[in-house]
């Protein structure tokens, strides 16, 4: 089956710095990646996503940009700001129909002021 | 985005009680919907996959038995934890996909097995 793995597990930044989170996947038959931002004791939210059509997306300060040759893809969130600080988690599916996403292990996001 | 709603949003009960949580998709029609179970500090697991009107789908090592879900409408899924333990203690949480490949997650539902 699908495996994500994700990388840092934390990160800590500077208000206003840039954050990266990266993520690899293992099925090439994957064609869908979403990233979802998860604040304590909440559900995960999606915050953007991306399929295998397209390199890179864009939305204010957050993107994603996907590698599908080295089955990578990666979240940048620029300008950081302290109500950023969650856990990340990205996501793959597998286009087999069946539309479970496999997650990563996530990445605690920690803006400091 | 879409809408999905949990209920209860935490619960406790005793040893050997059954506790059913409800997932509601509130703006859309679910075709299908997800569970995950969370534990501290961790990321989520897929439990089962469930569409309207057919049986669930577990994942390896879930206990079809223990954790009875049922998807009646193309709005409301319920997992049910039957005789509940202390280890069955956990953060679920429900997902839901329409004709679109997006999934939107409820708020989760604390449970705590004394």
């Amino acid at each position: 089956g699908e495996n994500v793995e994700q990388h840092p597990s934390t990160l800590s930044v500077q208000e206003g710095d840039s954050a990266v989170i990266k993520c690899t996947y293992s099925d090439s038959a994957s064609n869908y990646f979403p990233w979802y931002k998860q604040e304590l004791g909440k559900g995960p939210q999606l915050i953007i996503d991306i399929r295998s059509n397209v390199g890179e997306k864009k939305d204010q300060r957050i993107a994603v940009t996907l590698n599908k040759t080295a089955k990578h893809f990666s979240l940048h969130i620029t300008e950081t700001q302290p109500e950023d600080s969650a856990v990340y988690f990205c996501a793959a599916r597998l286009d087999t129909g069946r539309r479970a996403l496999t997650f990563g292990s996530g990445t605690r996001l920690q803006v400091q002021p | 985005g879409a809408v999905v709603s949990q209920h209860p949003s935490w619960v406790i009960c005793k040893s050997g009680t059954s506790v059913k949580i409800e997932c509601r998709s509130l703006d859309f029609q679910a075709t299908t919907m997800f569970w995950y179970r969370q534990f501290p500090k961790q990321s989520l697991m897929l439990m089962a996959t469930s569409n309207e009107g057919s049986k669930a789908t577990y994942e390896q090592g879930v206990e079809k038995d223990k954790f009875l879900i049922n998807h009646a409408s193309l709005t409301l899924s319920t997992l049910t934890v039957t005789s509940a333990h202390p280890e069955d203690s956990s953060f679920y949480i429900c997902s839901a996909s329409g004709l679109a490949d997006t999934q939107y997650f409820g708020p989760g539902t604390r449970l705590t097995v004394l």
